[in-house]
């Protein structure tokens, strides 16, 4: 069954550097997202991206974060001067159609920023 | 601002029982439900969803019933198995918007 892989899956970075989390999307989905999870926390929108753009954010994705797809296959998520308060898990989504339901996640990257 | 809530943190059901979990939403614009499923280490599985226009949506083991007028929905899970154990998460949509808004969650636990 076609999954959407993260790496890695784990990274522990220091406060003021810059962090990129890799996502490789199930190939034939158009429509990409980054949630992520504080620990104990609800998960969290962050932004959907389609045809090399974003579509939609939330508050939370800042000037502090950005997307990308630089190759066609990868899907990242850079988050420039990380703050402790960036620490959680993040996770990327992949789906074929807009409707919701058609998500498939990934097993996700956890990020300590120490 | 909690849009969607799961009040309880964690339910505990008998194998073979039924397991209902609870979801409230505040939102009136939402009309597009959905149930995750989340095993430790892995992401959140889709598991069933329901439009606004129905009141019940049934996939095998799994119900989600709507009650519009509460801003309520629950899972129904029958006959609970251990596998089931794991985070539910309930989660809400306006159909045009790309953004789900997510409960906080609940583990469901199975004993045997």
């Amino acid at each position: 069954e076609p999954e959407v892989t993260q790496t890695p899956s784990h990274q522990v970075t220091q406060m003021g550097q810059e962090v990129i989390l890799r996502c490789v999307p199930i190939s034939n989905h158009l429509y990409f997202y980054w949630y992520r999870q504080i620990l104990g926390q609800k998960v969290e929108f962050l932004v959907s991206f389609y045809n090399n753009e974003i579509s939609e954010k939330s508050e939370i994705f800042d000037d502090q974060f950005s997307v990308e797809r630089p190759d066609g296959s990868n899907f990242t998520l850079k988050i420039r001067s990380t703050k402790l308060e960036d620490s959680a898990m993040y996770f990327c989504a992949s789906s074929d159609t807009k409707l919701n339901y058609g998500y498939t996640f990934g097993s996700g990257t956890r990020l300590t920023v120490v | 601002d909690q849009q969607v809530k799961q009040n309880s943190p964690s339910l505990s059901v008998q194998e073979g029982r039924i397991s209902i979990l609870n979801c409230d939403y505040t939102n009136s614009m939402f009309d597009y439900f959905l149930w995750y499923k989340k095993y430790p280490a892995e992401g959140p599985t889709f598991l069933i969803s329901i439009s606004s226009i129905k009141d019940k949506n049934e996939d095998g083991r799994f119900t989600v019933f709507l009650n519009k007028s509460a801003k309520h929905l629950s899972l129904h899970i029958v006959p609970s198995q251990p596998g089931d154990s794991a985070v539910y998460f309930c989660a809400a949509s306006e159909n045009s918007n790309y953004q789900l808004i997510w409960g906080a969650g609940t583990k469901l636990i199975i004993k045997p």
